[in-house]
This record gives C-alpha cells, sequence and structure tokens, in this order.
C-alpha cells in the first residue's frame, strides 16, 4: 500500500505546548499534504509540501520532509483548544489524480 | 469559498437496498472523489472522475458504482447494500490536474442494518 502512516496515533497535550506529529509513507511522491479533521466533519486543507521542498511554514504550522528517509513531520506551535482534531497526511504516490491518506493522529489539547 | 455540499449527513438502510449519495460542488472543480473512513484505516478511495462521465476506480471499488453526468455532481451508489459498506462516507473535489488542494464535504454516516 502507498498509504501514509501517521505517528503517534494519539496525542495528548496542555495549551501552549507545541504538538508534533509524524508520517511514513512508501513511494516516490510529488507532494505531501496535511489535512485536519474535527470531530464527525471533513476534512480541511492545511498545508502542501512538494517533493523538492524541506521545510514550509503556514502561521503556526510548520512541516517538514525528508524524502530519502520517506517522512514528514508536522509541527503546530503554541497549540490552542480548538487546535483538538484528527490530523491526516495525504501522498500522491507519482499519480497526479489519486490521493492516498494515511489513518491519522488525534491530538487533544487540554485547557 | 469551494463548497462541497453531500446529500445526507445521516443515512439508515436496510441490506439490499439501493443507496444513492450525492455530493455537488460549486467551484467547477475537474476532479471529485469518493471515499469511506473507517477507524484505523483512515480513507480509502472508493472512485474518483476527472471529468464528466469519466470515472476511474480508487483502491475498493468493490460494491459501488459511480456517476457523474454534470460537471458538480458525482453520485456515489451502493448497488445493494451491505452490513460492511456502514461507514463515513466524504466527498471531495480539487481543480484539476497538477491543483492537489481537495475540498472535502461533510460527510455522510451511513448504517446498513
Amino acid at each position: 500500500s502507498q498509504q501514509g502512516e501517521e505517528d503517534p496515533q494519539a496525542l495528548s497535550i496542555q495549551e501552549g505546548e507545541n504538538a508534533t506529529m509524524n508520517c511514513s509513507y512508501k513511494t516516490s511522491i510529488n507532494n505531501l499534504q496535511w489535512y485536519r479533521q474535527n470531530s464527525g466533519r471533513g476534512l480541511v486543507h492545511l498545508i502542501l509540501i512538494r517533493s523538492n521542498e524541506r521545510e514550509k511554514h503556514s502561521g503556526r504550522l510548520r512541516v517538514t520532509l525528508d524524502t530519502s528517509k520517506k517522512s514528514s513531520s508536522l509541527l503546530i506551535t503554541a497549540s490552542r483548544a480548538a487546535d483538538t482534531a484528527s490530523y491526516f497526511c495525504a501522498t500522491d504516490g507519482y499519480n497526479f489524480n489519486k490521493f492516498y491518506f494515511g489513518s491519522g493522529t488525534k491530538l487533544n489539547v487540554k485547557p | 469559498d469551494v463548497k462541497v455540499t453531500q446529500s445526507s449527513r445521516y443515512l439508515v438502510k436496510r441490506t439490499g437496498e439501493k443507496v444513492f449519495l450525492e455530493c455537488v460542488q460549486d467551484m467547477d472543480h475537474e476532479n471529485m472523489f469518493w471515499y469511506r473512513q473507517d477507524p484505523g484505516l483512515g480513507l480509502r478511495l472508493i472512485y474518483f472522475s476527472y471529468d464528466v462521465k469519466m470515472k476511474e476506480k480508487g483502491d475498493i471499488p468493490e460494491g459501488y458504482s459511480v456517476s457523474r453526468e454534470k460537471k458538480e455532481r458525482f453520485s456515489l451508489i451502493l448497488e445493494s447494500a451491505s452490513t460492511n459498506q456502514t461507514s463515513m462516507y466524504l466527498c471531495a473535489s480539487s481543480k484539476g490536474p497538477l491543483y492537489y488542494e481537495q475540498y472535502f464535504g461533510p460527510g455522510t454516516r451511513l448504517t446498513v442494518t
């Protein structure tokens, strides 16, 4: 399977702390995306990083990509209770039209 | 803002029924997708469409079919619903080739009894 796999499966932190989640994948990619899903809702796109990029920032989000290790990490700095959600990575596996999602990291930010 | 809507948030059907799940997007996107989401398995692609009347199988197409007669509408059909098709179904769209960001609908939680 080309599916990305997130690690850890669950993460619980206090408000204000940083949260780091990782994604590993198996095949070469063009790009990798991170999505957020609030409980029982659809996914929302957070950030995309291309295979020739190593790091990308968007607000409190920082994404890194290491294609040699086939892995990516998502860092959320100064977390807030509103960041409580599941986070998924998605890879395209070199097919521009198909995307492969992992099973997600469930983040709980305690106020 | 892109809006993707799904016909129902919750649906309960009986085994053997034919089930239609409708998805509509309002941003003239070329690509549309159907996923199912199950605990511990993440999102799995059922079918996607890159143009009107065009479709391509995803990873788990068995027991499903799709229809795209108009650009904005993508329907998922369960020909004969079974209990193992109880799941959350998510529709998504993206602008087209080389535009990777997907916009998701709110999901339909289908229960087959």
